[in-house]
């Protein structure tokens, strides 16, 4: 079966570095994304990871390692706009390309 | 318009009402998703179609039913739902062999 898991909510201070951790089983792995998600509105695309290590997008970051089954998400210089939930997705492949999603983490920003 | 939209953007209806759910996507994709959010869950994928062929159908309950005409049109025809349907509806589509999807801005549903 797929699992994944993700903390259910953060708090954090403006101007702060947060990291959010995901952890997963499944049964056939094609890359890991992450998205946002504010209140109300559809989630964003924030990063994808298909090979272990770090890719770095401004003041946000991901991780990979597939053999842990394990990513993060780390957000630097943290913004009031920043918070959100933060969804954990894996692509399991084939031909239906099916992304399976976490619960999401709510990240609070606080002043 | 671009990205993908959804009509309407939110949807109050009866159990005995038919409604349907409206996607379109501006970005020449070829695959496109119907996911269901319910509040403390994970997002669900209800149905993929890859060139207007439905490929996956994640046992979804029939009084769901897809509609893809087109590659930039899916729809979902709602009929006899329960309160527990009552949902955010969010549409994605991406290209076939991408596994970046892109998404709408979703339908908020309440069945009463």
């Amino acid at each position: 079966g797929q699992n994944i898991d993700q903390p259910t909510e953060m708090t954090a201070t403006e101007g702060a570095i947060v990291q959010i951790n995901c952890t997963y089983q499944t049964s056939g792995f094609n890359g890991l994304f992450w998205y946002q998600q504010h209140a109300g509105e559809a989630p964003t695309f924030l990063s994808y990871n298909v090979l272990d290590g770090l890719e770095e997008k401004g003041r946000f970051s991901s991780f990979l390692s597939r053999s842990k089954g394990y990513s993060y998400l780390l957000l630097k210089e943290l913004q009031m706009k920043d918070s959100a939930s933060y969804l954990c997705a894996v692509i399991s492949g084939g031909s239906a390309r099916q992304l399976t999603f976490g619960s999401g983490t709510q990240l609070t920003v606080l002043p | 318009e671009t990205g993908v939209t959804q009509t309407p953007r939110h949807l109050v209806m009866g159990m005995t009402n038919k409604k349907s759910l409206k996607c379109e996507q501006h970005l020449g994709h070829n695959a496109m998703y119907w996911y269901k959010q319910s509040a403390k869950k994970p997002l669900e994928l209800m149905f993929v179609y890859n060139f207007k062929e439905q490929t996956e159908n994640n046992s979804v309950p029939s009084r769901f039913s897809p509609e893809c005409p087109n590659s930039s049109h899916l729809f979902l025809h709602l009929h006899t739902l329960q309160p527990e349907d009552s949902a955010l509806y969010l549409c994605a589509s991406s290209f076939r062999d991408s596994n970046e999807q892109f998404f709408g801005p979703g339908t908020r549903l309440t069945v009463l």
